[in-house]
């Protein structure tokens, strides 16, 4: 079964320094991996995607992951947080049925 | 361009009672999917609607089930509401030809059962 984990349920980072917000995946096959977030009482953003090709994929809002295929990885980072990016962040894999499977979330907390 | 929207934004029902839950997708966009996202979870996929069928089903009771309507909108009914089914129901659009295409989400509605 395809599944995404999100190991920290949690990231704590001051304004201006760089952000990762981790997810590790279990996929057979090619995977298909996907990063929304979700602000209060709101329905989610899409960010970004990898299907293939650049291990490094450029997203919405300055956001972007690297794809670790070694690792099973498929971080998120940003250079410099914004207050404004405190939110709950999902990674998510696309499935054989066209769902998306999603990990159980990290809070982003950027402190001013 | 008109996102996707849902109807109500919250609902209050009662253990046992049934409740239809309302989406129109993104403007161009012919699938559906329908996610319940309990509080301190990840969304979880219900089931997927296009061309006013059921093509794709998560992990969930026949209590819960779905519609399609020609112009693409969609409705998700639950009978026999438990309280375990009080969530964060989230309908999303995408494209079928679009195999990997994003999906578009809603923003959502809250279901509380008593």
């Amino acid at each position: 079964a395809q599944s995404v984990a999100q190991p920290e349920d949690q990231v704590n980072v001051a304004e201006g320094n760089p952000l990762t917000v981790k997810c590790t995946y279990s996929v057979s096959g090619n995977p298909y991996l996907f990063w929304y977030v979700q602000y209060p009482n709101r329905g989610l953003q899409f960010l970004l995607k990898y299907i293939t090709g650049d291990n490094l994929v450029k997203g919405s809002y300055g956001f972007e992951a690297e794809f670790n295929k070694s690792q099973t990885s498929f971080h998120l980072k940003k250079p410099s947080a914004l207050v404004s990016d405190s939110a709950l962040y999902f990674c998510a894999v696309f499935t054989g049925r066209r769902a998306l499977t999603f990990g159980s979330g990290t809070r982003l907390q950027v402190q001013p | 361009d008109a996102g996707v929207t849902q109807s109500p934004t919250h609902l209050i029902k009662t253990r046992g009672q049934q409740v239809t839950l309302r989406c129109s997708p993104k403007s161009g966009h012919d699938t559906v999917s329908w996610y319940q996202q309990a509080l301190g979870q990840g969304p979880q996929f219900i089931f997927q609607y296009y061309e006013e069928e059921e093509r794709q089903r998560g992990n969930f009771p026949d209590r819960f089930s779905g519609h399609q309507f020609p112009n693409y909108s969609s409705e998700l009914n639950v009978n026999a509401l438990l309280l375990g089914d009080s969530a964060l129901y989230l309908c999303a659009s995408s494209l079928a030809e679009g195999y990997v295409d994003e999906q578009y989400f809603g923003p959502g509605t809250r279901l509380t059962v008593t």
